[in-house]
């Protein structure tokens, strides 16, 4: 097992309800990513947090909304979300992306989530 | 941005033979690629890398090649086995604003026949 632990495994949401997804990674990471993960698709970067700072937003939709209280915390939060917007969402976390051989990215297991 | 293509999207090799997968990417300032493998229900995990200052690496039955005049990498599995069944997943990184930042290719099943 990796040091990338995400809960749950497996949502299904109303498209009126609110969750959260949580990830936590036990690796020392100061970066910590959220990903997309469609059938037929590439692995879709969503959201960016080094050092608790968000670097990156890939043109999200504002139901997703990410959370990084601390580096080693990251959360999704999910409001009114779509039947498109079911997928895997994996989360990762590397050393250090702002240094070159330092951005080995090493994923959770993932929360499959259905959107009914 | 980058894009990188992958190919092709399956692929499916009789256990012994060799196994090739390519992708290509269209940022000639790229210079780190990783390949990862996930299998059914488990996280993508990275099974090997290459950076732009080395044309090929490789670890036991594994092996990636780099040629980045033409900006293309493949990863070629020898003497396959049915534990390398999973999709992989080639990826490519440029520094953005600071940050390396990965993209990745769609991904290529692999089944192998026993």
């Amino acid at each position: 097992e990796t040091g990338v632990t995400q809960t749950p495994r497996h949502l299904v949401m109303g498209m009126t309800n609110k969750k959260s997804l949580k990830c936590e990674q036990h690796l020392g990471h100061n970066a910590m990513y959220w990903y997309k993960q469609s059938a037929k698709k590439p692995l879709e970067l969503m959201f960016v947090y080094n050092f608790k700072e968000q670097t990156e937003n890939n043109s999200v939709p504002s139901r997703f909304s990410p959370e990084c209280p601390n580096s080693s915390h990251l959360f999704l939060h999910l409001h009114t979300l779509q039947p498109e917007d079911s997928a895997l969402y994996l989360c990762a976390s590397s050393q250090e992306p702002r240094i070159m051989g330092k951005n080995i990215q090493y994923f959770g297991a993932g929360t499959r989530l259905s959107v009914l | 941005g980058e894009n990188v293509e992958q190919h092709p999207s399956t692929l499916s090799v009789q256990e012994g033979d060799s196994a090739v997968i390519k992708c290509t990417y269209s940022d000639s300032a790229s210079n780190y690629f990783p390949w990862y493998k996930q299998e059914l229900g488990k996280r993508p995990q990275l099974i090997i890398d290459i950076r732009s200052n080395v044309g090929e690496k490789k670890d036991q039955r594994i092996a990636v090649t780099l040629n980045k005049t033409a900006k293309h990498f493949s990863l070629h599995i020898t003497e396959t086995q049915p534990e390398d069944s999973a999709v992989y997943f080639c990826a490519a990184s440029i520094l953005n604003f600071g940050n390396e930042k990965l993209t990745f290719g769609t991904g290529t099943r692999l089944t192998i026949i026993p």
